[in-house]
């Protein structure tokens, strides 16, 4: 099974900033990385797929990278919207597995 | 987005069953877990013919996933639940049989309790 690592577990940041998440695999999952936004209340939304690919009526300002086993999520300009938990998952191989997430609060 | 509507959840004592429903049109569909602690848990595929489902080990043996022959409606039976079952179940859709999703419904609580 791939774990899924994400850091930091929560970080506080102010509308306006540029904002990096990492997430990290045990192995190497090549490209096979989807990102989702959770807001309080709602099922997770697809932000990235492809590991850099952006889903549909994403805005720009959310960005993925990487390839192997880091990757990272960033936001280049947080608004108030985007407060909310951020989970990484991989599709490489069986079982399908998310990180731990990361919550991105109002500081 | 939000086209897929869960139902079926509720209160069940350990060792009883439940059975999950998710209204859909034909594309292979995963069920997936988040638990009070809010982690994120795949638990069950099925293709979108039918032809092929794969389970996660935590709950193989005790669930199964189903679709009916209009393929509009899938379905995840869960049966000798146990307390660590409790969870929000969504069902996921996977649009390009690519193991990512693009559109999740808004979830069916099931408490496993005595």
């Amino acid at each position: 099974e791939t774990l899924m690592t994400q850091s930091p577990a929560s970080l506080s940041v102010s509308p306006g900033e540029r904002v990096t998440l990492s997430c990290r695999a045990s192995q190497d999952i090549r490209t096979k990385l989807a990102w989702y936004q959770q807001k309080s209340g709602q099922a997770p939304r697809l932000l990235i797929y492809g590991a850099s690919t952006r889903a549909t009526d994403i805005p720009p300002r959310f960005s993925g990278s990487g390839s192997g086993t880091e990757f990272t999520l960033t936001i280049s300009s947080l608004q108030s919207k985007d407060f909310a938990v951020y989970y990484c998952q991989q599709y490489d191989d069986w079982p399908i597995t998310f990180g731990g997430g990361t919550k991105v609060e109002i500081k | 987005q939000a086209q897929l509507v869960e139902s079926g959840g509720g209160v069940v004592q350990p060792g009883g069953s439940l059975r999950l429903s998710c209204a859909a049109s034909g594309f292979n569909m995963y069920w997936v877990r988040q638990f009070p602690g809010k982690g994120l848990e795949w638990v069950a595929f099925i293709l979108y013919d039918g032809s092929s489902r794969t389970y996660a080990d935590s709950v193989r043996g005790r669930f199964t996933i189903s679709r009916d022959n209009s393929r509009t409606t899938y379905f995840l039976e869960m049966n000798d639940l146990k307390t660590d079952d409790t969870a929000i179940y969504y069902c996921a859709r996977d649009p390009n049989n690519g193991r990512w999703f693009d559109d999740w419904g808004q979830g069916t609580l099931v408490t496993v309790s005595s």
